[in-house]
Parts: C-alpha cells; sequence; structure tokens
C-alpha cells in the first residue's frame, strides 16, 4: 500500500513551453501533497504544500507564477512549469500525506525535466 | 530553526564492512526522526523511523537510535551489501498541526563494492 505515482517519469521541452506534471496517491486519500526540487548531488528543497481544495503555500524564493500547484482532489495534484527555461531543469518529486497523518510523507519517483 | 546534519560523503565500503552514517539535528520542539533511501533515477523511500527519545528504528538490517541527549539519529548497518548503495537522507519533522514539513539533511551518498 501507500504508492504515489508520478507522470511523466521523463519530459524534455522547448524553452518557453509549459510542462504539467501529474502525482497521484494512488490507494490512500491525501490531504496534503508536497512538491520538492532536487539538484544533482544535492538534498530536497521543498517548493511548495498543497492542501486539497485550498491554494497551495509556497516557499520562500520559489515563483508561484511561476511553479503552478493544483490539488483538486484528494488523490491529485499537478505541477505546472510555465514559460520553461533551461535553468528549471531538475528532478521534481512529490510527496503526500494520508489524511490524519501528519508526519508521514510517501514519496513519488520523481519526474526529470530537461529544458533545452 | 530545525536543521539536520549529514556527515558528508561520498562513503566507500568493501561488502559486509560496517556502515555508520552520522546524522545530528536541531529543532525546536520535539521531532520525529527518519531516515529515507534514494535508489538512482528514483523518488525517496522511507528506510526507518523513531518518535521519542531511545526509541530504535530497524529495517533491512539497518538501525538508528533517537538520542536526545546528544541530538542524533546515527545509521548503522552490520554488513553492508552492494544492493545497498544508495544516497541516504537523514530527516526530522515537527507536527505543528498545520502544515507538515520534513526537514531533510543534505544526503550522504554510498557506495559499496565487491
Amino acid at each position: 500500500g501507500a504508492v504515489v505515482s508520478q507522470h511523466p517519469s521523463r519530459v524534455i521541452c522547448k524553452s518557453g513551453t509549459s510542462v504539467k506534471i501529474e502525482c497521484r496517491s494512488l490507494d490512500f486519500q491525501a490531504t496534503t501533497m508536497f512538491w520538492y526540487r532536487q539538484f544533482p548531488k544535492q538534498s530536497l528543497m521543498l517548493m511548495a504544500t498543497s492542501n486539497e481544495g485550498s491554494k497551495a503555500t509556497y516557499e520562500q524564493g520559489v515563483e508561484k507564477d511561476k511553479f503552478l500547484i493544483n490539488h483538486a482532489s484528494l488523490t491529485l495534484s499537478t505541477l505546472t512549469v510555465t514559460s520553461a527555461h533551461p535553468e528549471d531543469s531538475s528532478f521534481y518529486i512529490c510527496s503526500a500525506s494520508p489524511s490524519g497523518r501528519q508526519e508521514t510523507q510517501y514519496f513519488g519517483p520523481g519526474t526529470r525535466l530537461l529544458v533545452l | 530553526g530545525n536543521s539536520v546534519t549529514q556527515m558528508e560523503g561520498p562513503v566507500t565500503l568493501s561488502e559486509e564492512a560496517f556502515l555508520t552514517i552520522n546524522c545530528t539535528y536541531t529543532a525546536t520542539g520535539y521531532p520525529s526522526l527518519f531516515w529515507y533511501v534514494q535508489y538512482p533515477g528514483e523518488g525517496l523511500q522511507l528506510l526507518l523511523k523513531a518518535t521519542k527519545a531511545d526509541d530504535k528504528g530497524s529495517n533491512k538490517g539497518f538501525e538508528a537510535t533517537y538520542r536526545k541527549e546528544t541530538t542524533s539519529f546515527h545509521l548503522e548497518k552490520g554488513s553492508v551489501q552492494v544492493s545497498d548503495s544508495a544516497v541516504y537522507f537523514c530527516a526530522l519533522h515537527i507536527n505543528t498541526g498545520t502544515a507538515s514539513k520534513l526537514t531533510f539533511g543534505t544526503g550522504t551518498r554510498l557506495q559499496v563494492t565487491l
């Protein structure tokens, strides 16, 4: 149990285009989902926290108009990188907390984004 | 604020060697502590956790003990295997009642050779 999927696993796009990444909790309901960014050989940087049905809370320094987050249901959150540029190339990882279990996060397998 | 400090890697060991990866933390409150493992090209998987002082988390031969007096949660394994090669992250969580954030260390890469 407690599986989180991400789609796509890998995406290559041209500079200036937008890319949407989906994060799904497959066998549990997730009130809260998190989006992280990981640079090569570095730790995870929390980008934002999203709660179902409300606006996401962004960490300091993360542009909310650049990284649009939607958490429309208890099993799906999406991250849209708008007008992507090469510096947005990174590994994006989502995680989901089961409803009522705040300290538990199940991580998705990650999405590698390459912007040309 | 909250922070997690891990020993810098990479750590290179021969198969069957003893492993220790140090982790210390600072926290404004009483945290739960975690070790996550990330295999190449994959997301993070919870390896083990401990929620109160003197608790020992264990899984797959790995173990770590929550030491409040030394604010540490060192990861150990008695005999590593090549399949243990991965990046290991120490993390803490404090239940604030609202947003639930994990604070991660920088990760320690482990390379196990034959």
